[in-house]
């Protein structure tokens, strides 16, 4: 079976940090994967999605990077934290045609 | 371009009270639709789908129905009980030509709180 891992699973930065957080699945190959910010009481915002290794497509111009080193891993990157940066940050992956997405648990980002 | 609009909440019912969430969708081709629901500090779990017109998706005790004519894919459960509370939102599938694969459109989210 597939399952999808996100860690940290709660951070607690200062402004202009870096930031670092991993996602990754296992149990497939070759997955769509896709990060997500979640603000207090707002809607999900897809940040990033990737299609394959080394392919990442950017939904909104922000603070943020995304990475994608090996087929099942998924990496969100930032070199200076800001506050508006804080959120619940959910990784998601989906099997190639297939619209069914499946979320990891996230991790809680409060930028201090 | 396609958008998923919810009803807005925070929905507060009792224990075995009637529950609908109103879901209507804009969207040029023809999108699967989806529920997913978030429990507290938790990611997102698929609760149901539909995949084309007049189709019921049902789990757990909630159904909803694809409704091309209304454009609507509304939650319904007909005796909600206090596990059931949590976020739910509701998801298009972005279907066009060149989109990304599994690209989903999500709706802002309905909180759902049920008193015992």
């Amino acid at each position: 079976s597939q399952t999808i891992h996100q860690w940290p699973a709660t951070l607690v930065q200062p402004v202009g940090s870096p930031l670092s957080l991993e996602c990754t699945v296992e149990g497939t190959s070759n997955p769509n994967l896709y990060w997500y910010r979640q603000a207090a009481g707002r809607g999900l915002q897809l940040l990033f999605y990737s299609v394959g290794i080394g392919q990442i497509s950017s939904e909104v111009p922000q603070n943020l990077s995304a990475s994608r080193p090996q087929d099942r891993q998924f990496i969100l990157s930032s070199k200076k934290l800001l506050l508006s940066d804080s959120g619940f940050y959910l990784c998601a992956w989906t099997r190639g045609s297939s619209y069914e997405q499946y979320f990891g648990p996230g991790t809680r980002l409060t930028v201090t | 371009g396609d958008s998923v609009t919810q009803m807005e909440g925070p929905v507060t019912l009792s224990e075995e009270a009637f529950l609908t969430i109103n879901c209507t969708y804009t969207a040029t081709g023809y999108p699967s639709l989806f529920w997913y629901v978030q429990y507290p500090g938790e990611g997102l779990q698929l609760l149901l789908k539909a995949t084309k017109a007049d189709d019921k998706g049902s789990n757990k005790g909630f159904e909803a129905t694809y409704r091309k004519e209304t454009t609507s894919f509304h939650l319904e459960k007909g005796s909600v009980q206090v596990s059931d509370s949590a976020v739910y939102f509701c998801a298009l599938s972005d279907e066009a030509r060149g989109s990304t694969l599994g690209r989903l459109y999500f709706g802002r989210g309905t909180q759902l709180t049920v008193w015992p």
